[in-house]
């Protein structure tokens, strides 16, 4: 069965910290992987990985991932209150344009 | 450019009623895909649709079901609602194949909030 497993489901921080999220992936005929913000909203697009190794940037946001292990880490540096929210993963899988297999989300809190 | 609307955005029903909502994709996008979200499962997928084609299915039963037209705003129904069903549901455009590049970006709609009392 296809599964996203994201970890921790929720992490509380102080302002300036570092964080690390993670997310843990059996899809079957896997294309790429999706990082995405939800906060009192619809979730809105962080970054699209699709190549091991490769890390992308924005600002300081930056995520990897690792094809051979399964797994994509979403960094976050400095963190602000505003970086409050669930973060998701998604992992796509299968046919002509495929579909989306989410995880549960990892619930930030960062305190001022 | 316009993002992805969801009419209407709250919506209350009763057990046994049916419920439709309403979905229009940034213009030009071609793909539109719906998801639930409750909090005890998650973002799960629905249903995805292509040029008016019901392109791939999750596994929900036939309550769900959709349709696309051909200015690609898409519709949901779900007959028959029980209380279970009362949850956010989101739409996803993508721009799908285009001249041969592919991207697998989804942007979301706000979502339509359906409560089932």
């Amino acid at each position: 069965e296809d599964k996203v497993v994201q970890s921790p489901l929720s992490l509380v921080v102080h302002e300036g910290d570092t964080v690390t999220l993670n997310c843990s992936y059996e899809v079957t005929n896997f294309r790429s992987l999706l990082w995405y913000k939800q906060e009192k909203k619809a979730p809105t697009f962080l970054f699209m990985l699709t190549s091991s190794g490769i890390e992308k940037k924005s600002g300081r946001l930056s995520s990897i991932l690792d094809k051979k292990e399964l797994f994509s880490i979403l960094n976050i540096t400095a963190t602000q209150t505003g970086d409050s929210a669930i973060y998701l993963c998604a992992g796509r899988y299968g046919g002509s344009q495929g579909n989306l297999i989410f995880g549960k989300g990892t619930k930030l809190s960062v305190k001022p | 450019k316009a993002g992805v609307t969801q009419t209407p955005r709250y919506l209350i029903k009763t057990r046994g009623q049916q419920v439709t909502l309403s979905c229009s994709p940034i213009s030009g996008h071609r793909s539109v895909s719906w998801y639930q979200q409750t909090p005890g499962q998650g973002l799960q997928f629905l249903f995805e649709y292509f040029s008016e084609t019901q392109r791939n299915k999750g596994n929900f039963p036939g309550r769900f079901s959709g349709r696309q037209f051909s200015n690609s705003r898409s519709e949901m129904n779900v007959s028959t609602l029980e209380l279970g069903d009362s949850a956010l549901y989101l739409c996803a455009s993508s721009p799908a194949l285009v001249a041969g590049s592919r991207t697998d970006t989804q942007y979301f709609g706000p979502g339509t909030r359906l409560t089932v009392l």
